[in-house]
């Protein structure tokens, strides 16, 4: 299958900074990245969803100005949480799926973020 | 909307068992596609399985079928011949080109040696 890293692992913060966590498809190109969030022993719950070169979709519930997303080619998009608060800490997974709206959606291995 | 119903959280199974994950779908769409996903402990996303809806026949990938029934809407898994390194939360997911990709809850697959 595909591949789709995912950078950093894991990333303790204090209250109030930002946080940038990119995701990169290695071997396809992405036209569609989708940004995910996962509680403990939960479904994964949609955030937004980007196109290459066009501003982010977001779910319902999601702040916009608070989660940033920027998808400026067909191998990167970045998440950017700001001023980012301890009910931020979570596991948050991003998403590539090739050019094909039919495509297989290939999953990163997720970053940890931990708002002190 | 569409809907993805796990209603197993958790099922075990011993090692070189065979179990079956159910899962059900709700759609009015007649193209749409189906998977399942495996997230070990690692949490990495995994793709298991993924089956196109205009076909008949079902999926298969070594030791993983699923059994789809396209009238009844349910995509159910079955794991042959189980071992330890499937141990994982496995979602079975929906989507169709009109829609993000609907997961259900999950269910935790425990397999004892």
């Amino acid at each position: 299958g595909a591949v789709v890293s995912q950078h950093p692992s894991r990333v303790i913060c204090k209250s109030g900074t930002s946080v940038k966590i990119e995701c990169r498809s290695l071997d396809f190109q992405a036209t569609t990245m989708f940004w995910y969030r996962q509680f403990p022993k939960q479904s994964l719950m949609l955030m937004a969803t980007s196109n290459e070169g066009s501003k982010a979709t977001y779910e319902q519930g999601v702040e916009k100005d608070k989660f940033l997303i920027n998808h400026a080619s067909l191998t990167l998009s970045t998440l950017t949480v700001t001023s980012a608060h301890p009910e931020d800490s979570s596991f948050y997974i991003c998403s590539s799926r090739g050019l094909a709206a039919t495509d297989t959606q290939y999953f990163g291995p997720g970053t940890r973020l931990t708002v002190l | 909307a569409q809907t993805v119903t796990q209603s197993q959280p958790e099922m075990s199974v011993q090692e070189a068992e065979t179990v079956t994950l159910s899962c059900t779908y709700d759609t009015s769409e007649s193209d749409y596609y189906l998977f399942w996903y495996k997230q070990p402990p690692s949490r990495q996303m995994i793709l298991v399985i993924r089956q196109e809806a205009y076909k008949q026949q079902n999926a298969t990938e070594n030791r993983f079928s699923v059994n789809f029934q396209k009238a009844a809407k349910s995509f159910s898994l079955k794991i042959s011949d189980s071992q330890l390194g499937d141990a994982a939360m496995y979602f079975c997911a929906y989507y169709s080109g009109y829609s993000t990709l609907t997961f259900g809850k999950g269910t935790m697959l425990l397999v004892s040696p």
